[in-house]
């Protein structure tokens, strides 16, 4: 068993919809971290979020501790958010990564 | 900042041939991670560093697996000898605060072994 699961594994949307990339852990974290990943293959950090929620533009991080679940949420979404979404859960020093969700924003 | 840097970009190398892979993290960041991404696995951390030093060093596959930080700009992560089984992308992340701050990632190196 994983001890972060992401769901869902692919997703397809039409340009302008609200978008959600769900990410549930097994473990107890100090700290859960967003990433993207572009097709050609470079990482970005979006957020890194222990709890409440974070807003950076039209991206949202949110999580629950008690119920061991984040969401991204994506608003009004675009082509050029096309890419792989990863969350990866803190837990001491052990750095747990989910397997992905590929997003594809449709013109 | 010119970001996180590694090199080579890419790497073709025969099996038995040694891998060196490189990374110069951002300036004043005290922490330096290695990892491998696969279609398999995903992402996996191999070693980190904080000031130089490696603190946990559980994820390196095998002992043809190395890494030092001879300094503070100045990464190397080596394989010796390959495996086509090593084929991944490597990448190095920096960071100020460790896990509990932002990752900053470099661009990866890409390794085929054939």
């Amino acid at each position: 068993k994983n001890e972060v699961e992401q769901s869902p594994q692919n997703l397809t949307a039409q340009e302008g919809e609200f978008i959600t990339i769900n990410c549930s852990y097994s473990v107890g974290i100090s700290a859960l971290h967003w990433l993207q990943q572009h097709p050609g293959g470079g990482i970005v950090s979006l957020f890194m979020l222990s709890s409440g929620k974070k807003k950076h533009g039209r991206l949202i991080a949110t999580i629950n501790i008690q119920e061991k679940h984040s969401s991204l949420h994506i608003t009004a979404s675009h082509p050029r958010d096309s890419a792989v979404y990863i969350c990866a859960a803190l837990t001491g020093n052990q750095f747990y990564f989910g397997t992905g969700t590929s997003l594809t924003v449709i013109p | 900042d010119a970001g996180v840097i590694q090199s080579p970009r890419h790497e073709v190398t025969e099996m038995g041939q040694e891998v060196t892979l490189r990374c110069k993290p951002i300036s004043g960041h005290d922490y330096l991670f290695w990892y491998r991404q696969t279609m398999m696995r995903g992402l996996e951390l191999l070693i980190y560093f904080n000031n130089n030093v490696p603190i946990d060093d559980s994820g390196m596959p095998e002992d043809r697996f190395s890494a030092k930080m001879p300094n503070a700009s100045f990464s190397t992560l080596k394989i010796q000898p390959s495996e086509p089984r090593d084929s991944a992308v490597y990448f190095c992340a920096s960071s100020l605060y460790g896990y509990t701050g932002e990752l900053f990632f470099g661009e990866g190196s890409r390794l085929t072994v054939l």
